[in-house]
C-alpha cells in the first residue's frame, strides 16, 4: 500500500527567506505522479506544483521548486523568497491510476507560517 | 474565484435528518471526487466518478450516497449520520480519470458538516 509521510507538522520562515518542506512516500509502482497542494486557512486547496515520476528533471513553478529523488522516494518542496501569502497548510500527494483502481493519497500536512 | 462550487458552505444536522451536499463545475471535467477532511488531517478520498459513473468507492458507509446527475453536478446524499461524520467535505474535479493521467484536481471550498 502506498503511504505519504510529511515529517514536519509545523514550520516557520522569515519573509523573503527560503524554506524546504519534506515529503517521503512508499510505493512499489514505477510510474506515478506527485503533487504539492496548498490549503490556506478557511480557503480552498490549490495546486502548487506537480511532478511525473518518469521525468528526471525537477519541476519548477516561479518561486516553487521540487527536489525529486525517485530512488530515495523523496519529494521535497522549496519555497524561495517566501511571502506572507504563502502561509498555509501544505499537503504532499501521490497519485496512481490504472483501470479499475485509483489512488490519490495525501500526506498529513505541514503547517507553514511566514513571519513578517 | 473557485471553479468548483459547493453548497451549502455550512450544514448542521441531526442524526435522523436527510440532507444533500452539492457540487458543480463548468470546466468540462469528466472526473469528480468527494473527499472527507477531519480537522488538522489530510483529505481522504471517498468516491470517484468518471464520465458520470461511479468508478471508485473507498469502502464508504452506505449512509453516504453519491449521485452524479450530469457531467457538471455531483451530489452527496446524507442519511442517519453519526457525530464522527462531522468534517469538511471537499469536492474536486479533474479533466478525466485515466491510466497515467497526471491532471491535478481542482477543489471546491468544501462544506463544513456538523452532526448533532
Amino acid at each position: 500500500a502506498q503511504t505519504v509521510t510529511q515529517s514536519q507538522p509545523e514550520m516557520s520562515v522569515q519573509e523573503a527567506e527560503t524554506v524546504t518542506l519534506s515529503c517521503t512516500y512508499d510505493t512499489s509502482e514505477n510510474n506515478y505522479y506527485l503533487f504539492w497542494y496548498k490549503q490556506p486557512p478557511s480557503r480552498q486547496m490549490i495546486l502548487v506544483i506537480r511532478q511525473e515520476a518518469y521525468k528526471q528533471q525537477n519541476a519548477t513553478e516561479n518561486r516553487f521548486s521540487v527536489n525529486f529523488q525517485k530512488a530515495a522516494k523523496s519529494f521535497s518542496l522549496k519555497i524561495s523568497d517566501s511571502q506572507l501569502g504563502d502561509t498555509a497548510m501544505y499537503f504532499c500527494a501521490f497519485m496512481k491510476s490504472t483501470p479499475g483502481t485509483y489512488k490519490y493519497i495525501f500526506g498529513t500536512g505541514t503547517r507553514l507560517k511566514v513571519l513578517a | 474565484d473557485t471553479e468548483v462550487t459547493q453548497t451549502p458552505k455550512h450544514l448542521v444536522m441531526g442524526m435522523t435528518n436527510k440532507k444533500s451536499l452539492k457540487c458543480e463545475q463548468h470546466m468540462g471535467h469528466r472526473a469528480m471526487y468527494w473527499y472527507k477532511q477531519k480537522a488538522k488531517k489530510p483529505p481522504e478520498l471517498m468516491f470517484v466518478y468518471s464520465y458520470e459513473k461511479l468508478s471508485i468507492n473507498e469502502s464508504v458507509p452506505s449512509r453516504f450516497s453519491p449521485e452524479c446527475p450530469n457531467s457538471s453536478l455531483l451530489n452527496l446524499h446524507l442519511h442517519a449520520l453519526q457525530p464522527e461524520d462531522s468534517a469538511l467535505y471537499l469536492c474536486a474535479s479533474s479533466p478525466r480519470v485515466g491510466t497515467n493521467s497526471n491532471q491535478p484536481q481542482h477543489f471546491g471550498d468544501g462544506t463544513r458538516l456538523s452532526i448533532l
